[in-house]
């Protein structure tokens, strides 16, 4: 079993529709959690992190992690085309760059016009 | 965050041959990561590299395949050495500052 599991997509949707992209874990020593969006040919970009249970809102953007359930989320709310690209989880069982980050595999979002 | 540069952005090389990867950062860094990310697969880490020592390899991964040199703190290069199709990637490096983590672009790198 992977430590991180993600739908890999693809996931397409007409713009405004609000879109959920989720992960599952293992691990249950994992404290942070990250979500990164990586637009084609690009290095993924930090989008939002968290590191406790809850709902963590930045604009259109929610991010949400059940420890109980090792299940992590993120809402896109009025997704435009502009958010088509890969959103890939990540998650370390630390603050700093001194404990490891494990990825998932990524979910390929289109927002179609 | 940081900024990071990374060059070359895409290469295509015979097998056999060996490939550099540069990754320039503007700001002072402690540790600078090196990871690969193939298709369908996660960003799998292949060595955490600090100024003055060795890099530290994941499993799988082995120096004289992917040796990395870290001359300051703001500088890192990889070599993916003795190419094969295998090694067909995305190359990217990474940096981590009070718990953000920041990519470069990415190398592209087709062996043929």
């Amino acid at each position: 079993q992977k430590e991180v599991e993600q739908d890999p997509g693809p996931l397409s949707v007409p713009e405004g529709a609000i879109v959920s992209l989720n992960c599952t874990y293992s691990n249950s020593a994992f404290q942070y959690f990250m979500w990164y969006r990586q637009y084609s040919r690009k290095g993924p970009e930090l989008l939002m992190y968290t590191y406790s249970s809850g709902n963590k809102e930045d604009g259109r953007f929610t991010a949400q992690v059940d420890k109980s359930s090792k299940y992590i989320s993120l809402f896109i709310r009025d997704s435009q085309p502009s958010d088509s690209a890969t959103y890939l989880c990540a998650m370390s069982d630390g603050l700093r760059g001194y404990q490891k980050v494990t990825f998932g595999t990524g979910t390929k979002l289109q927002v179609i016009p | 965050s940081a900024v990071i540069s990374q060059k070359p952005s895409r290469d295509i090389c015979q097998r056999g041959t060996s490939l550099t990867i540069q990754c320039q950062v503007d700001s002072q860094v402690t540790m600078m990561f090196w990871y690969r990310q193939q298709p369908g697969q996660s960003l799998t880490l292949i060595a955490t590299a600090n100024q003055g020592s060795e890099a530290t390899y994941e499993s799988g991964f082995v120096i004289d395949k992917f040796p990395i040199s870290r001359p300051n703190l703001t500088f890192s290069t990889l070599t993916v050495s003795n190419m094969s199709p295998e090694d067909s990637s995305i190359y990217l490096c990474s940096v981590e500052a009070t718990g953000v983590y920041t990519f470069g672009s990415g190398t592209r790198l087709t062996v043929v």
